[in-house]
């Protein structure tokens, strides 16, 4: 069974600092990795996608993946309370174009002013 | 463009009732995903469309759900009769490619 793990949190963090989001997942067929934003009562949106081992950065985000270990993060540097949600991770067997997502459970983070 | 349309966005419906969900996707996107989502089991997938065509519904729990698509604009999930346990978020998904873009959800209260 494919499963993407996460911890539930909440992950709290105060304003200006760096939070690191972590995410297993067991299928080793996965090759591409996504991280949603989900603010509460809301849908999720899509934050950033990873395919190749290594660091991925756009803005604040960076990505973070370890295929041997089956380990992906985001991490949110300068940390703001906008940034207060449950982050959603996800894997895809596709490694471009088209393939199902498996979600974890999500990680809820609280920034505080 | 609007983005994933979803309707209603708010359901409440007793026992033993019929529920239909609607969505229509961001235009010119070939795939279509109804997921359900729930504090206890997170977001799931319960069925796919590709060009129209079911693709995948082993992810829909019971013979009680059932979803069409009969054309790109317009996809619709039953559920029939609705169940207490039913209750969720569901929520519409459309992409070109591997990014999905989520609709706004409707979230189904089944008393």
């Amino acid at each position: 069974q494919k499963e993407v793990e996460q911890n539930s949190g909440p992950l709290s963090v105060p304003e200006g600092a760096i939070a690191s989001l972590n995410c297993t997942y067991s299928d080793r067929g996965s090759q591409s990795f996504f991280w949603y934003r989900q603010y509460s009562g809301k849908s999720p949106e899509l934050i950033m996608f990873i395919y190749s081992n290594g660091d991925k950065e756009d803005g604040r985000f960076t990505a973070q993946l370890n295929k041997a270990s089956q380990y992906v993060s985001l991490l949110i540097r300068d940390s703001q309370p906008s940034d207060s949600a449950t982050y959603l991770c996800a894997a895809s067997r596709s490694n471009s174009g088209y393939s199902t997502l498996t979600f974890g459970k999500g990680t809820m983070l609280l920034v505080s002013p | 463009d609007a983005g994933v349309i979803q309707s209603p966005r708010h359901e409440v419906t007793e026992m033993g009732q019929e529920v239909t969900l609607r969505c229509k996707p961001i235009s010119g996107h070939d795939y279509l995903f109804w997921y359900r989502q729930t504090m206890m089991r997170g977001l799931e997938l319960l069925i796919y469309f590709n060009n129209n065509v079911p693709i995948d519904d082993s992810g829909m729990p019971e013979d009680r759900f059932s979803a069409k698509m009969p054309n790109a604009s317009f996809s619709t999930l039953k559920i029939q009769p609705s169940e207490p346990r039913d209750s969720a978020v569901y929520f519409c998904a459309s992409s070109r490619g591997g990014v999905k873009f989520f609709g706004p959800g409707t979230r189904l209260t089944v008393l």
